[in-house]
């Protein structure tokens, strides 16, 4: 399969700890983003990478998570003291520059208890 | 400042009757415009696009849009609806010159097909 990946599917977590999400993206594509998809909302910005430099953050990205792609390739995002508010799924797309179609993963379900 | 509005959250139609899924969008840039569907428990996949010419796309599944520049909508459309066509519509747009920016979705629409 040469679609994004993502790791975990899902995530079960206690407030407080710490979790890593990873996102593989397809091959060759050098942008990759960041999604949070809370329940009966679309999906909203949070970060994009072309290559390893990470070139924009929302406001959505509190100082509690952090997001690296250290070599261009896979991502990861780190939500740190998690809170119950949280709790969404983390969705990573990626595509080529100036392409026109992002492709998705199947996404990571955070649940903070 | 929401730049998609989908006015329906969600739609329930018969088995192989029309549907039209609502779209609005406020920008006074250009923009691109995207539907992309949700099934349950599954990512999101590219429905259809509209990035310049024809103002009527075509995507997959037997789905269209019209793009109205002067109403500001991208209405989806499908002239017989399936079964398995139940899943979540997100509208979404790219605003400006940059065609991989981030993209910015709407709420989403709940398609049910009844029986």
């Amino acid at each position: 399969d040469t679609g994004v990946s993502q790791d975990p599917r899902h995530k079960i977590t206690k407030r407080g700890q710490n979790v890593t999400f990873r996102c593989d993206p397809i091959s060759e594509h050098n942008r990759l983003y960041w999604y949070r998809q809370t329940l009966g909302q679309g999906p909203e910005f949070l970060t994009y990478f072309q290559n390893e430099a990470q070139l924009e953050k929302s406001r959505l990205l509190s100082d509690r998570f952090s997001a690296e792609r250290p070599k261009g390739s896979f991502s990861t995002l780190e939500i740190q003291r998690t809170e119950q508010g949280d709790s969404a799924m983390y969705l990573c797309a990626s595509t080529r520059s100036s392409y026109n179609e992002q492709f998705f993963g199947p996404g990571t379900r955070l649940t903070v208890l | 400042a929401q730049s998609v509005t989908q006015l329906d959250s969600q739609v329930p139609v018969f088995e192989e009757a029309p549907v039209e899924l609502r779209c609005n969008y406020s920008s006074s840039v250009s923009v691109y415009l995207f539907w992309y569907v949700q099934y349950p428990n599954q990512g999101l996949q590219l429905l259809l696009k509209y990035l310049s010419g024809s103002t009527l796309v075509k995507g997959i599944n037997g789905f269209e849009a019209e793009f109205n520049k002067s109403q500001t909508s991208f209405h989806l459309r499908k002239p017989s609806v399936h079964i398995s066509d139940t899943a979540e519509y997100f509208c979404a747009v790219i605003l400006g010159r940059n065609r991989d920016d981030k993209i910015i979705f709407g709420k989403g629409t709940r398609l049910h097909i009844l029986p």
